[in-house]
Parts: structure tokens; C-alpha cells; sequence
């Protein structure tokens, strides 16, 4: 089976640029989550989805980020306009409600640098 | 709120021999998942190990083994008879059972495995 897929691998961009990450969960995954990963805050989560539907955004950093999931094999993550401050290693994750606490499955993470 | 601190950033190991990488949390919750994960560096995520809380038998994957300590919350993972490929980052994560999906990730403990 496919696992979460990401892209781009890498994104290396000016301040300001508009940036648009993508994620394809696994299949029959009902939960898609977004996280960050910085060496002086670790992994945050940013956002998950249950069914599409955004639960829990509360990581979300500021307005300049937004994230969609418009069907069930596709979300975005969007920041506009990029700054420096927002250079980190973005992962997405999905998993599926089943009994025993079914683990998050990640993507390989975008690299993103804002100059 | 829940928070998980592993208290070793770095840790070495001899090829063969055995490790234990530390790690403790704070929650207020009765049920939960905990779970190991493991970040070479090529940046994947990977899942080592997972324990449900309400289970008082450690989980065991292979070489890789958890002492769970549910009064203490203390949830340590040993490495036996390490292996060159073992060295990379180790992640341990709680969740909630009956809330929130919400992954809460210790800072990381770097593992080096010495030939």
C-alpha cells in the first residue's frame, strides 16, 4: 500500500511568496493531521481533520496559515505571505479511528526555507 | 495540559548491546496511548512501538520493548542487541483514548550506535 505522500520534498522560496504544501493520506484513512517540526519547538501539531472537517486548529500559527481538505485524498497547506520564521520540515500524518489507538502514519515531510 | 519530557537529548550504545531511552509524561487522563517513534535521518517518521495504558503487559516489537509504568507515567523503550541501522532520533507520544487525536510529542532523544 501507498503511504501519506507529500510534496513538494523540498521548498525553498522568498519572504512574502505565497507556499502551498500538499498531502495525499493513505487510503480509507479518515483522520489527516498537520505538523510542524522546528529544532527549538520540536513536532507541533497545526490542524487535523476528521471526514474532511477540521477538528482542532488550534496549533495553527496565525492567520497566514490555512489548510483544506476538499476530498478525502487531498489537503493543502497554504501560507501566505511566507517569512523567515516559518522555515521547518511540515509533515502530514494519517491514521483511522479503530479500537487499540491506531498509530499516525507520516509523510516523508517538505522542507521548507523562506529567505 | 499534557506534556511528555524526555530528559536525555543524546545517548550512545555499542553495536549489540542494550539501551533504554527514557521518557515521562504528565496527564491528568486514565486512558491513553503512548507510542514510540523513530526519525532517521532521512526525515521519515516511523512507528516502533505503541501501548494502550488500560494494558498492564509491555508491548514488545521484535528487539524493541517498552517498561510501562502507568502509576509512575514513566514509559521507557530498550533496544536490545542495537544495530548500526537503530541510530536515529526516538520520539515518544501520548494521546488521549477517549478525546482529542492530538499527538503530544517529547523533544527527542538522539540515539548514536557505535560500530
Amino acid at each position: 500500500d501507498a503511504g501519506v505522500i507529500q510534496s513538494p520534498r523540498h521548498e525553498v522560496t522568498e519572504m512574502g511568496q505565497e507556499v502551498t504544501l500538499r498531502c495525499k493520506p493513505i487510503s480509507g484513512h479518515d483522520y489527516l493531521f498537520w505538523y510542524r517540526q522546528t529544532m527549538m519547538r520540536g513536532l507541533e501539531l497545526l490542524i487535523y481533520f476528521n471526514n474532511n472537517v477540521p477538528i482542532d486548529d488550534s496549533g495553527m500559527p496565525e492567520d497566514r496559515f490555512s489548510a483544506k481538505m476538499p476530498n478525502a485524498s487531498f489537503s493543502t497547506l497554504k501560507i501566505q505571505p511566507s517569512e523567515p520564521r516559518d522555515s521547518a520540515v511540515y509533515f502530514c500524518a494519517s491514521s483511522y479511528w479503530g479500537q487499540g489507538g491506531q498509530p499516525q502514519h507520516f509523510g516523508d515531510g517538505t522542507r521548507l526555507s523562506i529567505l | 495540559a499534557q506534556t511528555v519530557t524526555q530528559s536525555q537529548p543524546e545517548m550512545s550504545v555499542q553495536e549489540a548491546e542494550t539501551v533504554t531511552l527514557s521518557c515521562t509524561y504528565d496527564t491528568s487522563e486514565s486512558d491513553y496511548y503512548l507510542f514510540w517513534y523513530k526519525q532517521p535521518p532521512s526525515r521519515q517518521m516511523i512507528l516502533v512501538i505503541r501501548q494502550e495504558a488500560y494494558k498492564q503487559q509491555n508491548a514488545t516489537e521484535n528487539r524493541f520493548s517498552v517498561n510501562f509504568q502507568k502509576a509512575a507515567k514513566s514509559f521507557s523503550l530498550k533496544i536490545s542487541d542495537s544495530q548500526l541501522g537503530d541510530a536515529a532520533m526516538y520520539f515518544c507520544a501520548w494521546r488521549d483514548q477517549g478525546g482529542s487525536e492530538k499527538l503530544v510529542f517529547g523533544k527527542g532523544t538522539k540515539l548514536t550506535v557505535n560500530p
